[in-house]
Parts: structure tokens; sequence; C-alpha cells
């Protein structure tokens, strides 16, 4: 499988936007990249995936760079409902389970 | 739709007792899988059911049993607690073989082992 490098945390101010970087430099020309966040004491949660080319909806956008090396999730204006910890996943090679990394911590300063 | 529930919310054990992880969802979807969080750290895949009938391990399967005798319900039993499983268990469902479906989650229930 794919291996993935993210930072531990990042701090974002409120209504600013975030980008949030992603290294999956041995990722193959198939496999999609999935984006989870989880909230404080909740279960992960979709936030948005992609194959090729940059990919948008009400939650955020997503950025894949031309060699699919990398990718960005990109939050428009934070809000302090944004704080979490968001993983970047990925496809497996078999099955449909996800496999977590530590992820990015974000947090959002009023 | 309730999505997926988990019963129950907090449980406390004493070493070596046994119990179940109940785990539901009115989606309709094939797919449903346990995963347990440690503190401060990502999901780790206990195991898997791809349908009814069909179950396997994932990453840490190890003093646990699952079933699946229904679309709906995937029970995760501990057999003999030990303080290592204390631990948040979050249980997941998606609608087929593939992670371009989007898995969605239960709220989790957080074990403590003594």
């Amino acid at each position: 499988d794919a291996k993935t490098t993210q930072p531990n945390s990042m701090e974002s101010n409120e209504e600013e936007p975030v980008h949030l970087p992603c290294n999956h430099s041995t990722i193959s020309g198939t496999d999609y990249i999935h984006w989870y966040r989880q909230l404080p004491s909740q279960g992960p949660e979709y936030v948005i995936h992609g194959l090729t080319s940059n990919v948008n909806n009400r939650m955020a956008s997503l950025a894949i760079a031309e060699d699919r090396k990398s990718s960005t999730l990109i939050l428009h204006r934070a809000t302090l409902r944004d704080a979490a910890v968001y993983y970047c996943i990925p496809e497996p090679n078999a099955g449909n389970m996800l496999t977590f990394g530590g992820g990015t911590r974000l947090m959002v300063k009023p | 739709n309730a999505g997926v529930t988990q019963t129950p919310k907090f449980q406390v054990l004493k070493t070596g007792q046994s119990m179940t992880l109940q785990c539901a969802q009115d989606m309709n979807h094939e797919y449903m899988s346990w995963y347990r969080q440690d503190p401060g750290m990502g999901l780790r895949l206990i195991h898997y059911s791809v349908g009814a009938g069909i179950t396997d391990q994932g990453e840490v399967p190890n003093g646990y049993n699952v079933s699946r005798s229904t679309t709906e319900d995937f029970p995760l039993r501990l057999l003999s607690a030990a303080p290592s499983q204390t631990s948040v268990y979050f249980c997941a469902s998606s609608y087929s073989g593939t992670t371009k479906n989007e898995q969605f989650f239960g709220p989790g229930t957080r074990l403590t082992v003594l």
C-alpha cells in the first residue's frame, strides 16, 4: 500500500483559507486519494476523494499534483468547527478497508 | 436514517471478562468493519465483513471475534478482556467493495479494561 506523509499539526485563523498537504509519492496510477476528518470525540467522517483532476464539494476542495505524488486539501474559510484531525488515505491495494495514519491536527483560532 | 449506531457508548470491564460491542446500520450496506483507536493514534482495522456470513481479519484481530448473520448487524466480541484492549472502538459501513464509496462511521464505544 502507498504510504503518506502529513504534518503533525497546523494552525489557522478563523475565516481564512487552510491548505493541508499530503505526500504520497508511492501511489499507483489508479489509486484514489481519500480525505477523512475526525472531530473531537467523534468517529471519522468523509471529506472528499479524487484521482487526477481537482475536485470540489460543499466541504472542501482537493488539489492533486500533476505527478500525483502529493495532494492538498483546501478549506476555503476555516471555522471553529473545522478543528479536527485530517487524514489523507490512499486507496488500498485490496478490499475496502481504510488505513489511517497519524493525520494532521488542525487548530483554528478565533 | 439512523446511519451507523453503536452500543454501549461507554464500558468498563475487569481483566478476563467478556463482552460484545454492538454495531448496526440501516443503509443496507454490504461492507462493515471494526476499528480501534488508542489515545493520540490513528485507527487500526480489527475485523471486517464483505457481506452476511463473510468476515475476515484486519491488522489487529487477536483477542476479538466477529460474525455477520444479517446485513444490518456486525457485533464485536471480546473473549477475555485485557488492559491492552482499552481503546475507543469504531464501527463503519459502506455500500460496496471499493473505497470509492464513502465510509460511514459510528460514534464509537469507549472501553476501559481494569
